[in-house]
């Protein structure tokens, strides 16, 4: 059963600082990863998705990168801005129907 | 690019009434449909799928049941809420074409708090 564990759980920065969230799952047979921002009572936006066969995928501040072996992805936000401040989910799928989400990492950023 | 529709946004309801969720998706046909419950501090909880009209899928043994009468319509139903059904729950739909993947799209969700 795949396990996705995403570290850390809660993470406060100032803005303008880079920062990496991470991203673990136990069973490196993935088709693809997907990275979701979800604001407090709202849907998941979609971020970036990593097919199994990429290394990293990049739009704008954003840049994920998938190490499928290792099983890890980590989510690269570059220049962070008070705006980013999200909970940042990452979502495993085995298969069309087989996708595990992790619980995610709160993201604030403060002016 | 696909939108998913999702209503109602908040809804209160008491213990043993009914409830029913919609979910409708444009731009795209065929679309693999599900329905999440997001219990607060916890993950995503897969509650139903469907690969396609009247075929649903069943992950987690409970009060509620799932529909999709139209190739873009999905609906969350249950003829008695539990106090435990309360949650925050999305729909979502899967991409893809040939034989790839394409991520999922999710709707804005629907807070139930059952009283």
């Amino acid at each position: 059963k795949q396990e996705v564990t995403q570290i850390p759980a809660a993470l406060s920065v100032p803005e303008g600082e880079n920062l990496v969230l991470n991203c673990s799952f136990t069973d490196s047979a993935i088709y693809n990863l997907q990275w979701f921002r979800q604001d407090p009572g709202k849907g998941l936006t979609s971020l970036l998705l990593i097919q199994s066969s990429q290394r990293e995928q990049t739009s704008g501040r954003l840049n994920a990168s998938l190490d499928k072996s290792s099983g890890r992805s980590t989510l690269y936000i570059a220049a962070s801005q008070p705006g980013d401040s999200a909970t940042y989910l990452c979502a495993v799928s085995g298969g069309y129907q087989k996708v595990t989400f992790g619980i995610g990492t709160k993201l604030q950023v403060i002016p | 690019s696909q939108t998913i529709h999702q209503w109602p946004a908040t809804l209160v309801q008491p213990v043993g009434s009914p409830l029913s969720l919609e979910c409708t998706v444009e731009g795209t046909s065929n679309p693999n449909l599900y329905w999440y419950r997001q219990a607060a501090g916890r993950g995503l909880q897969l509650l139903f799928y469907s690969v396609g009209i009247g075929q649903i899928s069943s992950e987690v043994p409970q009060n509620l049941s799932a529909s999709r009468p139209q190739d873009r319509q999905f609906i969350l139903s249950s003829k008695k809420l539990l106090l435990s059904d309360s949650g925050f729950y999305l729909c979502a739909s899967l991409q893809f074409a040939g034989g790839s993947n394409y991520g999922y799209t999710f709707g804005s969700g629907t807070r139930l708090t059952v009283v």
